[in-house]
């Protein structure tokens, strides 16, 4: 069955970086993106990004710009985001979900919780 | 940007009671538009894909419509289990796939 299995909850520091994993199993990796979408505290949900699972193409959204970097290791069929520059306002959970174009976000991962505090 | 617009923000209903929610798009973005349910704790949970057609999986009293830049999402009867909040995403405007804010729905 697809699982997309996301690595544990971090505590950072402001200013400091995260690097959040998303490992798949269950389905052809190079077969669909990977998206990412994060939801802070009581918020609704936020596009940050996608890749290819080859991760030769990324697209980020304009505000993350320069502060996230999407990256794809297919030899573990994993994805990887990482996230610097982090402020307060970053403490979110992130999700990746597997991406079916125009047929929507079918599996997602069970969300990694980020706290930036000092 | 496309702005994605959900109304209402919030809504109480009874159980049995048909429940209508819209999704309104900044432009048209033809039928590329989801709805999506996350209950409290959990990821969220694919209802409808290209505007009007159900997941596998989920109830058909679950149903939506629309095209070009009006859609909704429309429960026939709610449930108990249907308390949740639901999103409206469109996948029409790379590299920026907007999700709109969200309705609550309560059990009234």
């Amino acid at each position: 069955q697809v699982q997309l299995v996301q690595s544990g909850a971090e505590v950072r520091k402001p200013g400091a970086s995260v690097n959040v994993s998303c490992k798949t199993s269950g389905y052809i990796f190079t077969n669909y993106y990977m998206h990412w979408v994060r939801q802070a505290p009581g918020q609704g949900l936020e596009w940050m990004g996608l890749i290819d699972p080859t991760g030769v193409t990324t697209s980020y959204a304009q505000r993350f710009q320069g502060r996230i970097t999407m990256t794809s290791d297919t030899s573990t069929s994993t994805v990887y985001m990482e996230v610097s520059g982090l402020k307060s306002e970053d403490t979110a959970v992130y999700y990746c979900a597997r991406f079916r174009g125009y047929f929507g976000y079918d599996y997602w991962g069970q969300g990694t919780l980020v706290t930036v505090s000092s | 940007d496309i702005q994605m617009t959900q109304s209402p923000s919030s809504l109480s209903a009874s159980v049995g009671d048909k429940v209508t929610i819209t999704c309104r798009a900044s432009q048209s973005i033809s039928s590329y538009l989801s709805w999506y349910q996350q209950k409290p704790g959990k990821a969220p949970k694919l209802l409808i894909y290209a505007a009007s057609t159900l997941q596998s999986g989920v109830p058909s009293r679950f149903s939506g419509s629309g095209s070009g830049t009006d859609f909704t999402l429309t429960i026939s009867s709610l449930q108990p289990e249907d308390v949740a909040t639901y999103y409206c995403h469109q996948t029409y405007s790379t590299p920026s796939f907007t999700f709109g804010q969200g309705t609550q729905l309560e059990i009234k």
